[in-house]
């Protein structure tokens, strides 16, 4: 069965520190996809990015960018300059063949 | 303006109390979906809707029972609950019921069973 590893469980910076977001996933699928969602305290599940398993360009948007890396299974998150703003919860997920798995997300804390 | 709105945002219900969760989404998506967070686990999906159609139930009990008249609309009525039910209910929605389609996540309603 497919599995997300998000092995941390809180991370706390310091703002405009630079943060790494680990993820890390099982699976037997040749085709799948690979997601990250933000949760701030609101509640609400923000979409960020998804990535099919046949692209493994790194991709950036503004502060975020994603490592995408076959060889290692993961698919780590990082925020440059971290903001308070971005304080949330940050989940990693796959989809193949079957539906959406979660991984048990990070608590992120960015202090001013 | 919000794709995916849930209503009630806060809901505190006894366990003989009957109550329905409401989800709207306004992207024209035609699967729709009721998650469940609790507290230290990972999400865990309860049901899937397809053009109207359950597609999937993934082993929820009977006291939850979904409805979708159509394809923009989502229930979750809920009768004799018990307190671990308390949880974040998540509604989210996506083009199609595929497992690769993105899908878009409502505010939730955070449920307390007393």
């Amino acid at each position: 069965a497919q599995k997300v590893t998000q092995a941390q469980t809180e991370i706390s910076v310091v703002e405009k520190e630079d943060v790494t977001l680990d993820c890390v996933y099982e699976t037997r699928d040749t085709t799948y996809y690979l997601f990250w969602y933000k949760q701030p305290p609101s509640g609400e599940l923000v979409f960020l990015i998804r990535r099919n398993s046949f692209d493994e360009q790194n991709e950036i948007s503004g502060r975020y960018s994603w490592n995408f890396q076959k060889s290692t299974s993961s698919f780590n998150f990082t925020i440059t300059a971290s903001q308070v703003v971005d304080s949330a919860v940050y989940f990693c997920a796959y989809s193949g063949n079957t539906p959406l798995v979660f991984g048990k997300g990070t608590r992120l804390s960015v202090i001013a | 303006e919000t794709g995916v709105t849930q209503t009630p945002r806060h809901l505190v219900m006894g366990m003989t109390n009957k109550k329905s969760l409401k989800c709207e989404q306004h992207l024209g998506h035609n699967a729709m979906y009721w998650y469940k967070q609790s507290a230290k686990k990972p999400l865990e999906l309860m049901f899937v809707y397809n053009f109207k159609e359950q597609t999937e139930n993934n082993s929820v009990p009977s006291r939850f029972s979904p409805e979708c008249p159509n394809s923009s609309h989502l229930f979750l009525h809920l009768h004799t609950l018990q307190p671990e039910d308390s949880a974040l209910y998540l509604c989210a929605s996506s083009q199609d019921d595929s497992s690769t389609d993105t899908q878009y996540f409502g505010p939730g309603t955070r449920l307390t069973v007393l």
